[in-house]
Parts: C-alpha cells; sequence; structure tokens
C-alpha cells in the first residue's frame, strides 16, 4: 500500500528566503505525482504536476523534482512571499488505481 | 471557466442524522472523485466515479457512506446515521479521460454533535 509523508510539518522563514518542502513515497511504481497548495477552509490549489517519465517542472517560482527510484519529491519556492503561506500537500497516483495518496501537509508560514 | 462546486460549503448534523452533499464537477470530466480530510490531515480516498459507474469505492468506511452519479455528471455523497467521527472536510475532485491532473472543490465542512 502506498505511504507518503512529507517533512518538515511545519516550516516559518522570513520573506524572501528560497525553501525546500520534501515528499516520500513507499512505493516507486508511480503514474503521476502532483503538488497542492491549500489554504485555510478552503479546497486544494493545484501548483506543479509531474508525470513519472519527467525529472521536474517549474511554474514561476516554483520548480517540483521527482527521483522516482528514491521514492522521493521536492518542491522548491524561491524568493518566499507572505503570500506564499499555506499548507502544502504532495499526491502521488500510482500505476494500480486511479486515487490520489496524499501526504499529511507542510504548514509554511512565511513572515513579513 | 467554472470550476468544482460542492453544497452546502458547511453542514452542522445530529448524531444520527442522515446527511447528503453534493458536487458539480467541471463540464465534461468523466472522472470524480470524492476524498475525506480530517483535521491537521491530508485528504484520504473515498471513491470514484468514471461517468455513472462507480468503479472504486475501497475508501467509504463504512456501509453508512454511500455515493452515486445516476446521470455521470452531478454527484451526491449519503452519510446516514451520521457519527461524530464522520466530523471533516469532504472534498470533491473531477478530472479528464486522461486522469492526469485532479481539479479540487472548495469542499463541504461537516460537523456531527
Amino acid at each position: 500500500k502506498q505511504e507518503v509523508t512529507q517533512i518538515p510539518a511545519a516550516l516559518s522563514v522570513p520573506e524572501g528566503e528560497n525553501l525546500v518542502l520534501n515528499c516520500s513515497f513507499t512505493d516507486s511504481a508511480i503514474y503521476n505525482l502532483q503538488w497542492f497548495r491549500q489554504d485555510p477552509g478552503k479546497g486544494l490549489t493545484s501548483l506543479l504536476l509531474i508525470q513519472s517519465s519527467q525529472r521536474e517542472q517549474t511554474s514561476g517560482r516554483l520548480n517540483a523534482s521527482l527521483d522516482k527510484s528514491s521514492g522521493r519529491s521536492t518542491l522548491y519556492i524561491a524568493a518566499s512571499q507572505p503570500g506564499d503561506s499555506a499548507t502544502y500537500l504532495c499526491a502521488v497516483r500510482d500505476n494500480y488505481g486511479q486515487n490520489f495518496v496524499f501526504g499529511p501537509g507542510t504548514r509554511l508560514s512565511v513572515l513579513p | 471557466g467554472a470550476g468544482v462546486s460542492q453544497s452546502p460549503r458547511y453542514k452542522v448534523a445530529k448524531r444520527g442524522q442522515d446527511v447528503a452533499l453534493r458536487c458539480d464537477p467541471i463540464s465534461g470530466h468523466v472522472s470524480l472523485f470524492w476524498y475525506q480530510q480530517a483535521l491537521g490531515q491530508g485528504p484520504e480516498f473515498l471513491t470514484y466515479f468514471q461517468n455513472e459507474a462507480q468503479l472504486d469505492k475501497s475508501g467509504l468506511p463504512s456501509d453508512r457512506f454511500f455515493a452515486e452519479r445516476p446521470e455521470g455528471s452531478v454527484s451526491t455523497l449519503k452519510i446516514q446515521r451520521t457519527q461524530q467521527e464522520d466530523s471533516a472536510v469532504y472534498l470533491c475532485a473531477s478530472g479528464r479521460v486522461d486522469y492526469n491532473e485532479q481539479f479540487f472543490g472548495p469542499g463541504t465542512r461537516l460537523t456531527v454533535l
């Protein structure tokens, strides 16, 4: 059974810092991996989707990498801003089903 | 275009009541998923539809949970005889036929007293 973990559980940084969020999964037979952002009381907003054949995806200040063999993905946020404060969730879709398996999330606070 | 919508946004139920949660997916999306998100945790899969067919309901926690999508568009998640442990945010997501990306609604926060 696929299990997804995220480190750290919470992170607080001053504005302007570059930061890395980590995601690990136990079964490397994945179809794709998606990073989401969730604001308090809101649904999930898709940030980046990485197919199993890809190594990384970039969107603006965000860069996500995927190392399938080691079961890891990282989300890099450059020049963080207070508006980046949210919970970041990693989700993996494996080759056996249609649904995503989510990690518990990293709660990020960017201080002005 | 319009995203995934869910109603109600908030629902308070007394223990033992039945509730029905609605999801309107993005028009034309074949896939529809329901997830349950407890406080401080990531969403957990409940069930999956492809058009009107419920292809996977392995995540439904008990036979008190029932989902339907009779015409392949709007879906309803029904919880019978609600219990306090059912309190959570229920998220709906839809996607295109290639299942690559899922688009989430704002969720329904259910509180069972």
